[in-house]
């Protein structure tokens, strides 16, 4: 997969907890994104950060998400309080530019399981 | 919204015969089709995309066809083989926009 770490691979989370997902992008690749996929689902939109600073955040959920691409370091995307329905396999890709007209390299996901 | 619809969940083809997944969508903004290759436990691999100026794009035993007026694309393989045995996404993007909107994917099984 181009190189795009994330961990853990697996995460446990009891209701209420906090749940903190990392994601090393390709070497060189300074935008990043961030994808959840529900069960039977496709990947669905979150957040497009570059260095620093967040792109666009419209498929965020408004309350207990956020994410943040520090200057050095990984990505992080951070859920607060978590509940049961944020069970799900999430992804983070990386990309040289601007998507659409730039391939994304996806990371192998992290599946969260909240109790 | 589902602005993007794989309408079949699975396909099972015979190993040398042709693959056929289908993908939908709606909104007329888009102009940039990718699809995407999953395998269990990894994430997304790219796999071949076209251009809304285009109507076919080949590269190897992969061709992508994009049908502007019906808002449908489709993915042929062949011959299939055994090791694109996948899920496949189709996703979608328009200019200026940031994200890419994904199908719910299709379980393609390549029988020897």
């Amino acid at each position: 997969n181009a190189g795009v770490m994330q961990n853990p691979r697996h995460l446990v989370r009891r209701r209420g907890q906090e749940a903190r997902l990392r994601c090393s992008p390709v070497k060189g690749h300074s935008h990043v994104y961030w994808y959840r996929q529900l069960p039977e689902e496709g990947l669905k939109f979150m957040v497009y950060l570059q260095k620093e600073n967040i792109i666009d955040e419209s498929g965020m959920p408004k309350e207990r998400f956020s994410a943040e691409f520090p200057k050095e370091g990984p990505s992080i995307l951070r859920i607060q309080q978590v509940v049961r329905g944020d069970s799900a396999a999430y992804f983070c890709a990386s990309s040289p530019g601007q998507t659409g007209r730039d391939t994304q390299y996806f990371g192998p996901g992290t599946r969260l399981t909240v109790l | 919204d589902q602005q993007v619809k794989q309408n079949s969940p699975s396909l099972s083809v015979q190993e040398g015969r042709i693959s056929i997944l289908n993908c939908d969508y709606t909104n007329s903004m888009f102009d940039y089709f990718l699809w995407y290759k999953k395998y269990p436990a990894e994430g997304p691999t790219f796999l071949i995309s076209i251009s809304s100026i285009k109507d076919k794009n080949e590269d190897g035993r992969f061709t992508v066809f994009l049908n502007k007026s019906a808002k449908h694309l489709s993915l042929h393989i062949v011959p299939s083989q055994p090791g694109d045995s996948a899920v496949y996404f189709c996703a979608a993007s328009a200019l200026g926009n940031n994200d890419m909107r994904f199908g719910a994917g299709t379980r393609l099984t390549v029988k020897p």
